[in-house]
């Protein structure tokens, strides 16, 4: 069976440190990866997917960059944190031939505080 | 506009009675329809999904969702709700290759 990994869990980063989250999924090939961000109260804002090694789409302009440097590990980066990053931090996998035609499955997610 | 629109930001139900959260959609075409329930600092867990088969649909944990296409909605029911059913659920849309997230129910159970 399909499983996603989240490391860590909760993360509390000064203002102005860089950030690494990272993301793996077993169990499957080529599968499509998201990390999505949840702030306090809100719903869950789409920040990057991948279809592919090397392939990252961005959609939203942010602070924060993603990689996929193998098949199924997926992460996001930041060289400069702002206190506005902070937030519940999802990666999400799917297996649909287009990225947003069937069900995402998500991981445990990160709790990230700025201060 | 808003592809996938939720009523009730909060929910609030004793427990044993019905559970009833609101999805509505935006589109002439019927999309694939998800629900997602998320327990406190967890990932989103899905609970059921409607791909133009049967109109209602049954999930995991007793709950059940029904497409109406006149009313362009995906209402989650449960007959009968359990403490256990306290957290927050969203409806989500694949729709013109994107996906929506609603913007989330909390639902609340009393004992």
């Amino acid at each position: 069976s399909q499983t996603i990994h989240q490391w860590p869990a909760t993360l509390v980063q000064p203002v102005g440190s860089p950030l690494s989250l990272e993301c793996t999924v077993e169990g499957t090939s080529n599968p499509n990866l998201y990390w999505y961000r949840q702030a306090a109260g809100r719903g869950l804002q789409l920040l990057f997917y991948s279809v592919g090694i090397g392939q990252i789409s961005s959609e939203v302009p942010q602070n924060l960059s993603a990689s996929r440097p193998q098949d199924r590990q997926f992460i996001l980066s930041s060289k400069k944190l702002l206190l506005s990053d902070s937030g519940f931090y999802l990666c999400a996998w799917s297996v649909a031939a287009s990225p947003f035609t069937d069900t995402q499955y998500f991981g445990p997610g990160t709790r990230l505080t700025v201060l | 506009a808003q592809s996938v629109t939720q009523l009730g930001s909060h929910v609030s139900v004793s427990e044993g009675a019905l559970v009833l959260l609101r999805c509505n959609y935006s589109s002439s075409v019927p999309p694939y329809l998800f629900w997602y329930v998320q327990y406190p600092n967890q990932g989103l867990q899905l609970l059921l999904k409607y791909t133009s088969a049967a109109t209602l649909v049954k999930g995991i944990n007793g709950f059940e969702a029904e497409f109406k296409k006149s009313e362009t909605s995906f209402h989650l029911t449960k007959p009968s709700a359990h403490m256990s059913d306290a957290a927050e659920y969203f409806c989500a849309v694949s729709l013109h290759n994107q996906f929506y997230f609603g913007t989330g129910t909390s639902l609340t159970v009393i004992p």
